[in-house]
């Protein structure tokens, strides 16, 4: 098992560019999330999914969309890239119910400048 | 907001002795986790402690949960080089599985 995967690692973009960080987890679970990680901080929730075909927002949505496209994949999408959106970004997943332990994938490093 | 807040935000220590960190939260919970992030990789889970239970072990991790005080704190014992990392608390947020972070305590440990 891969875990959670995340595309691409590193990426660098001018302001007002868009991109889209790719998620894919292989542990069947159900509930998966983005994360933004600002240095020397916490992780903040910027979407989630409950399961497939739900996306609700989470703490710090403004500026992004993300897409479920089926139970292995969750998206993450910038459409107008700025400077405030230079982070890190954390994809997670985890099994609905009981349990809410977070599996984390490795990361996706962005600057904008 | 944050729900969980770690104390200290910095601690280095040396080889061998031992770390504590601890965790303030403002709600009620059902249950507290604690997670390691290595530098620049994704957060690894520790431990898991209940709302009904006090003291969790895993090998050299120790974890007390205080309801009435709200409060958490993770022991490293006989800490290694290999400890240093990022260590942060997470409580359950809202009526789905999500959870909620902590600044997180970063961990020095000198060989």
């Amino acid at each position: 098992n891969a875990g959670v995967t995340q595309t691409p690692k590193f990426q660098v973009l001018k302001t007002g560019q868009s991109m889209t960080l790719q998620c894919a987890q292989d542990m069947n679970h159900n509930s998966m999330y983005w994360y933004r990680q600002d240095p020397g901080m916490g992780l903040r929730l910027i979407y989630y999914s409950a399961s497939e075909g739900t996306t609700d927002k989470g703490e710090v949505p403004n500026g992004y969309n993300v897409s479920r496209l089926n139970k292995r994949e969750f998206s993450l999408r910038l459409e107008s890239a700025a400077p405030s959106q230079t982070s890190v970004y954390f994809c997670a997943s985890n099994i609905p119910g009981g349990v809410e332990t977070q599996y984390f994938g490795p990361g996706t490093r962005l600057l904008v400048l | 907001s944050q729900q969980g807040e770690e104390d200290p935000q910095a601690l280095s220590i040396q080889e061998g002795e031992n770390a504590t960190m601890n965790c303030s939260y403002k709600t009620s919970i059902n249950n507290l986790q604690w997670y390691r992030q290595n530098s620049g990789r994704g957060l690894v889970h520790l431990i898991l402690i209940r709302s009904n239970e006090r003291e969790k072990h895993s090998g050299r991790l120790r974890v007390t949960l205080d309801t009435s005080k709200k409060s958490s704190s993770l022991l490293i014992t006989a800490s290694r080089a290999a400890d240093t990392a990022s260590y942060f608390c997470a409580t359950p947020r809202g009526a789905g599985n999500m959870l909620t972070f902590g600044g997180g305590t970063r961990l020095m440990v000198k060989p």
